[in-house]
């Protein structure tokens, strides 16, 4: 399986900052990535799908690159609502697979 | 509106089973695959299993191949899954999921819309 190595774990950034959450693959997944963002008693929401677009109703603030085994999240500038954690998921290879989440807390 | 609501989660004892059931509403639910996905308490999340829109395709992670039946009624609108051989690390919230494209029922899912979870907890 396809393994998904996320970093950092945690991000302390205060509202306004930039946030850049990387995504490896361990294998080559094309541009079949997708991040999610979940918060706390909440199911997750998805935000980029296919590596760069963003899903229905999703700030311009969100934005993603990458593409192979190299991927970025960028949140341009934080919202009081964008602390969360994020997960990034790859759909390249059964079995789809999840890393293990970057938390994005207020500095 | 597309919603997702899970159902049928519980306390069970090692060994046993449960079925879970999500009820779909707000979209044709023939059209899509749909998915299971778990998250351990305090843990990430992992997928579980995915059926295609006509039952076509079933696919299952490893560490619940032949004890998790992932099943579909387009009729009722519903999706379920049967867990059985129950273990303690199968505790989590079981979420279901809908993939986001309509296209290629054999391919893996990314996902648009996930219900709120049901939770299931193995011990005795």
């Amino acid at each position: 399986e396809i393994v998904l190595t996320q970093s950092p774990a945690t991000l302390s950034l205060s509202p306004g900052e930039r946030a850049t959450l990387s995504c490896r693959a361990g294998q080559s997944v094309s541009t079949y990535l997708a991040w999610y963002q979940q918060k706390p008693g909440q199911a997750p929401r998805l935000l980029i799908y296919d590596a760069s677009n963003r899903a229905t109703g999703i700030p311009a603030r969100f934005s993603g690159t990458g593409s192979a085994t190299d991927f970025t999240l960028t949140i341009s500038s934080l919202e009081p609502e964008d602390f969360a954690i994020y997960y990034c998921q790859q759909r390249s290879n059964w079995p789809s697979t999840f890393g293990q989440g970057t938390r994005v807390e207020l500095k | 509106e597309v919603q997702l609501v899970e159902s049928g989660g519980g306390l069970v004892n090692p060994g046993g089973s449960l079925r879970l059931s999500c009820a779909a509403s707000g979209f044709s639910l023939s059209s899509y695959s749909m998915n299971w996905v778990r998250q351990a308490p305090g843990k990430g999340l992992e997928w579980v299993s995915s059926v295609s829109s006509s039952s076509s395709y079933i696919y299952y992670a490893d560490s619940v191949q032949g004890r998790f039946t992932i099943s579909r009624d387009n009729a009722k609108n519903s999706l379920y899954l049967q867990m059985n051989s129950l273990r303690a690390e199968d505790t989590a919230l079981y979420y279901c999921a809908r993939k986001r494209s309509r296209e290629g029922g054999s391919s893996a899912p990314d996902f648009d819309y996930w219900g709120q979870g049901t939770l299931v907890t193995v011990s005795s």
